[in-house]
């Protein structure tokens, strides 16, 4: 597995602003991809695993996409709050291996 | 109480010195990772076990060894450690393979002078 890209690094919004991010992967040998939640000072904690291509999933105000042949996720938040300031992790597995990316830190102004 | 843990959580050492790490799991999963985070990179692996008999290297393991004691303890251990092994460690669990989430210890912090 070669690098897992995010984007953007880092991403100030106001409250009630929706925003979005990318994760992209390489397409070959594509297994699963893992969007995580990580809050400063706690572990990160699982939000979605997709394994199909064009798989949507969805939690609450969170929701992703998953493009298995281009090589990308977005990972979308509607109507930021304040707790959900945090740093957005995406990972590609196959079944030996698990590349994470840098991530994306979104910081939610009230 | 927690499901995964870490012990220690913070550790300071110094060059040359062996250490270990220790992570135990509730959970009843079989499969076990190690991670580190360093600032501006994402986690990456160190070693994985799908069970007690089983331990494979990952993406960096030079520099480290683990022991898969029990299904419920994961150990790490650096022989020799060095300054560029300062980072943040985190243990990790899951049911099954890589489709299923991931479920992370709270991370220890390990500083080598």
């Amino acid at each position: 597995i070669l690098n897992v890209e995010q984007s953007p690094q880092s991403l100030h919004v106001q409250e009630g602003d929706s925003t979005n991010f990318t994760c992209s992967f390489p397409s070959s040998n594509f297994y699963a991809l893992h969007w995580y939640r990580w809050e400063t000072a706690k572990s990160p904690e699982a939000l979605f695993v997709m394994t199909l291509n064009g798989d949507e999933k969805k939690k609450g105000r969170i929701s992703a996409t998953l493009n298995t042949k281009e090589g990308y996720s977005y990972l979308y938040i509607k109507g930021s709050q304040p707790e959900d300031s945090a740093t957005y992790l995406c990972a590609q597995g196959n079944n030996n291996d698990m590349r994470f990316g840098a991530g994306t830190r979104l910081t939610v102004k009230p | 109480d927690a499901d995964v843990t870490q012990t220690p959580r913070n550790r300071i050492t110094k060059t040359g010195k062996r250490i270990m790490l220790e992570c135990s799991q509730t959970k009843g999963h079989d499969r076990m990772y190690w991670y580190r985070q360093d600032p501006g990179l994402g986690l990456r692996l160190i070693y994985y076990s799908f069970d007690v008999k089983d331990i494979n290297k990952g993406e960096i393991s030079d520099g480290y060894s683990v022991s898969r004691q029990a299904q419920a303890k994961f150990s790490l251990s650096l022989e020799s450690a060095i300054p560029n092994q300062t980072a943040l460690y985190f243990c990790a669990t899951s049911d099954l393979g890589l489709r299923y989430e991931q479920f992370f210890g709270p991370g220890t912090r390990l500083t080598v002078l």
